[in-house]
């Protein structure tokens, strides 16, 4: 069975700072890995999609690395902004999305 | 091109009430997903449909929950007799291709259950 685990649970970190969110999956069969950001009692929107053939993507400030044989994806964010304190989830597509239980980041000015 | 509709955004039943919940795809999709995050959890799937067809319904409920994506129309997930346990957001995502292939799936804004 498909597991997929999200380190740490919660950050709390100054403004500035670069972080590092962990995601870790126990089957390397997946198709895609997607990261997503939640805001309280909001939706999901979508940051980064890293295709199983590739080892990573950026968008801005964001970094997604992907290492399918080892089963662990990382989500970089480079000087972080109190407009980031949200929840990240982590989620492998294998023909449906099976979530982590995010990460609950939190940036202080 | 409007993104994921899902209406209502909030919903309040009373125990044993039914609910309803309805999700437009985006345009040009035909692949339908349901996923329900309980409070302080994580997302779980719940169903996969395509036009007028379930495909995988391995995370729904063995009762009193249903889903149905009609050749025309939202797709919607029917709750009946609803119980506490039931509060919830309710997700719909959508995509052009088959999920099996690695698509990618659009989210909707959730509906926000409530059982009194």
């Amino acid at each position: 069975k498909q597991e997929v685990t999200q380190i740490p649970a919660a950050l709390s970190v100054p403004e500035g700072e670069n972080l590092v969110l962990n995601c870790s999956f126990t089957d390397s069969a997946i198709y895609n890995l997607q990261w997503f950001r939640q805001d309280p009692g909001k939706g999901l929107t979508s940051l980064l999609l890293i295709q199983s053939s590739q080892r990573e993507q950026t968008s801005g400030r964001l970094n997604a690395s992907l290492d399918k044989s080892s089963g662990r994806s990382t989500l970089y964010i480079a000087a972080s902004q109190p407009g980031d304190s949200a929840t990240y989830l982590c989620a492998i597509n294998t023909d449906k999305l099976i979530f982590g239980t995010g990460t609950r980041l939190q940036v202080f000015p | 091109n409007a993104g994921v509709m899902q209406n209502p955004r909030h919903l309040v039943r009373r125990r044993g009430q039914e609910a309803r919940l309805r999700c437009s795809p985006m345009k040009g999709h035909s692949h339908v997903y349901w996923y329900r995050q309980l409070p302080e959890e994580g997302l779980k799937f719940m169903v996969y449909l395509q036009k007028e067809n379930i495909i995988d319904e391995s995370g729904m409920p063995k009762e009193r929950f249903s889903a149905e994506f009609p050749k025309e129309g939202p797709s919607i997930l029917r709750i009946q007799q609803v119980v506490r346990g039931d509060s919830a957001a309710y997700f719909c995502a959508s995509s052009p291709l088959p999920g099996g292939q690695g698509n990618e799936q659009f989210f909707g804004p959730g509906t926000r259950l409530t059982v009194l």
